[in-house]
């Protein structure tokens, strides 16, 4: 069965320090990958995700993710966060070409970013 | 992107109620729609699979009898919870598989219900 692991439960950083969030998955398949993020009190957006090809996925908002195969992560970087990127951030892998396989979601990492 | 709208967004019930959530892919065609659970704080926890005319495929743990699920249609998906009780209190979000590109689940708004 496929899982996700997000290391950091609760990220606290300053404005403009850069952001790396840890994402690694469990899944001997070829998978897609994704991030999502969660504002307070909103629903989930759709940050990025990885299909195929370069393995450098750039997201919105300044957001960008490297998928790195051999490790089986898919980690989330910012060079500079703003305090408007306060928010839960979502992992999510699922299987290419299965028919039914859903998301599978990390349990999160909140961020915290302080003026 | 593909578009999921869900309805009610909020919903408050008395316990004992039962309330019906809406889950539509509004630009395309979803045979598969899934169905997932947020506790506050939490992450999101898959509650079943709803395939277009067949049964739904429940999570280990998820009462069928409960959370009844119904895909009549290849665009529309409803989750009834039966007899609410608030412990039910939560975020229920559906999503729904495009199967036009690598099954890309597109994510509707989320639905916040409140058992009294």
């Amino acid at each position: 069965a496929q899982s996700v692991s997000q290391h950091n439960h609760h990220v606290i950083l300053s404005e403009a320090a850069s952001l790396e969030l840890g994402c690694n998955y469990s899944y001997g398949g070829t998978v897609n990958l994704f991030w999502y993020v969660q504002y307070p009190g909103q629903h989930l957006q759709l940050l990025l995700k990885y299909f195929s090809g370069d393995p450098l996925v750039k997201g919105i908002k300044g957001f960008e993710a490297e998928f790195i195969k051999s490790k089986f992560s898919f980690n989330l970087r910012k060079p500079s966060v703003q305090w408007s990127d306060t928010a839960e951030y979502f992992c999510a892998v699922n299987s290419r070409n299965s028919g039914n396989t859903p998301l599978v979601f990390g349990k999160g990492t909140r961020l915290s970013v302080i003026a | 992107g593909a578009v999921v709208s869900q309805h009610p967004s909020r919903v408050i019930c008395k316990s004992g109620t039962s309330v019906k959530i809406e889950c539509r892919s509004l630009d395309f065609q979803a045979t598969t729609m899934f169905w997932y659970r947020q506790f506050p704080k939490q992450s999101l926890m898959l509650m079943a699979t709803s395939n277009e005319g067949s049964k739904a495929t429940y999570e280990q743990g998820v009462e069928k009898d409960k959370f009844l699920i119904n895909h009549a249609s290849l665009t529309l998906s409803t989750l009834t919870v039966t007899s609410a009780h608030p412990e039910d209190s939560s975020f229920y979000i559906c999503s729904a598989r495009d199967p036009g590109l690598f099954n890309e689940q597109f994510f509707g708004p989320g639905t916040r219900l409140t058992v009294l």
